[in-house]
């Protein structure tokens, strides 16, 4: 089993949709969990870190279920600026080592 | 917010060449770097990870003699592919870790191999 799977989708959407990712996690010690947003051929940036009470930032909502081991994103009123690749990152356990899942493909349609 | 930078950020080699990377944090100093690859259409996978003043340690399956790290300085860590060879050619991408405690990191702009 991956250490982080993520449904590698596509996704698309119209604009203003919701869409919400998944990703689950095998290492039931891992401590920091992150969403990162890729565009083609550039490197990842830090979207938002994931917060055991859920956390909001505008448009984005992550959340962490510890029990089932999954991360999630919720991205509203979808924008066409949000099409690109989102990465979910999970730390091995109380190390400074990560797990990239492969990634989920979000295109938002005009 | 913080910077990391790559140079080069394309290089085109013969088989049988070096490669040095260099990865540089501009305006912080990060005591631990990590070196990724990224294949097309494919997650990144860790290399390795740098510390400053000591030995880097490799993931699984990552030759140590074939890839170079040293991490002389605070601000700089430099990547060698030796004897390159067309199944190296990939997208090689160093991030700086911000958070100690937190696990943030932040990416250089990459760098795109290509062996011929």
């Amino acid at each position: 089993r991956k250490e982080v799977e993520q449904d590698p989708g596509p996704f698309n959407v119209p604009e203003g949709a919701t869409v919400a990712f998944n990703c689950t996690y095998s290492n039931s010690a891992s401590q920091s969990f992150f969403w990162y947003r890729q565009d083609c051929r550039k490197e990842p940036k830090l979207l938002m870190s994931v917060y055991s009470s859920g956390n909001e930032d505008g448009r984005f909502t992550a959340q962490l279920n510890r029990a089932s081991q999954y991360i999630s994103l919720l991205i509203r009123d979808s924008k066409l600026s949000d099409s690109a690749t989102y990465l979910c990152v999970v730390n091995r356990g109380t190390g400074n080592q990560f797990y990239f899942g492969t990634g989920t493909s979000l295109t938002v349609i005009p | 917010g913080a910077v990391v930078s790559q140079h080069p950020s394309w290089v085109i080699c013969k088989s049988g060449t070096s490669v040095k990377i260099e990865c540089r944090s501009l305006d912080f100093q990060a005591t631990t770097m990590f070196w990724y690859r990224q294949f097309p259409k494919q997650s990144l996978m860790l290399m390795a990870t740098s510390n400053e003043g000591s030995k880097a340690t490799y993931e699984q399956g990552v030759e140590k003699d074939k890839f170079l790290i040293n991490h002389a300085s605070l601000t700089l860590s430099t990547l060698t592919v030796t004897s390159a060879h067309p199944e190296d050619s990939s997208f090689y991408i160093c991030s700086a870790l911000i958070g100690r405690r937190t696990g943030e990191q932040y990416f250089g702009p990459g760098t795109r191999l290509t062996v011929t």
